[in-house]
């Protein structure tokens, strides 16, 4: 089955920089690799995706890369606000989906 | 669209007890999928279904782990007997199609057993 790696597991980066978040996949049969954000005591909920025949993403500060031939993908968030402070995961599929273990984005003001 | 609505949302049992989740997935959504969060072992994928089939089963963690899709609108997750170590948040999710498709994840069953 699919076995996804994310790093880091925490990150701390000053308001208005930006964040950077990893992710490894293992089965090249995967073809969709959407990314959640889930604030504490809520659910995931969709920030961006990328489907496998596309390399890049973008949407307003999000942006995400997708490279099938190394099997990664990243998250890339700039300008960081207050309010991106979360948990982060990746996640890939080609039906179920099989989530990293996240990373804790910290926003220090 | 209420977007998919899960009961209860707390449920404190003691072990050995049988515990039933709820899920009612979006309307018009045809893949509905149980998913586990705890601190240790992250969001784990138990069982999805297509069209009220089961489809992928190899995340349930073990017998006393059931689930069933009678319907288009309704599943239940039943842990019978229930464990201490079945402590967790479990969430259901639906989307569109059976394929790669956004998935819309319920506001989640915190699950408590003492």
């Amino acid at each position: 089955g699919e076995n996804v790696e994310q790093h880091p597991s925490t990150l701390s980066v000053q308001e208005g920089d930006s964040a950077v978040i990893k992710c490894t996949y293992s089965d090249s049969a995967s073809n969709y690799f959407p990314w959640y954000k889930q604030e504490l005591g809520k659910r995931p909920q969709l920030i961006i995706d990328i489907r496998s025949n596309v390399g890049e993403k973008k949407d307003q500060r999000i942006a995400v890369t997708l490279n099938k031939t190394a099997k990664h993908f990243s998250l890339h968030i700039t300008e960081t606000q207050p309010e991106d402070s979360a948990v982060y995961f990746c996640a890939a599929t080609a039906d179920g989906l099989t989530f990293g273990k996240g990373t804790h984005l910290i926003i220090q003001p | 669209d209420a977007g998919v609505i899960q009961s209860p949302r707390h449920e404190v049992t003691e072990m050995g007890q049988e515990v039933t989740l709820r899920c009612k997935p979006i309307s018009g959504h045809n893949s509905l999928f149980w998913y586990r969060q705890t601190m240790m072992r992250g969001l784990e994928l138990l069982i999805y279904f297509n069209n009220n089939v089961p489809i992928d089963d190899s995340g349930m963690p073990e017998d006393r782990f059931s689930a069933k899709m009678p319907n288009a609108s309704f599943s239940t997750l039943k842990i019978q007997p229930s464990e201490p170590r079945d402590s967790a948040v479990y969430f259901c999710a639906s989307s569109f199609t059976g394929g790669p498709n956004e998935q819309f994840f319920g506001p989640g069953t915190r699950l408590t057993v003492l």
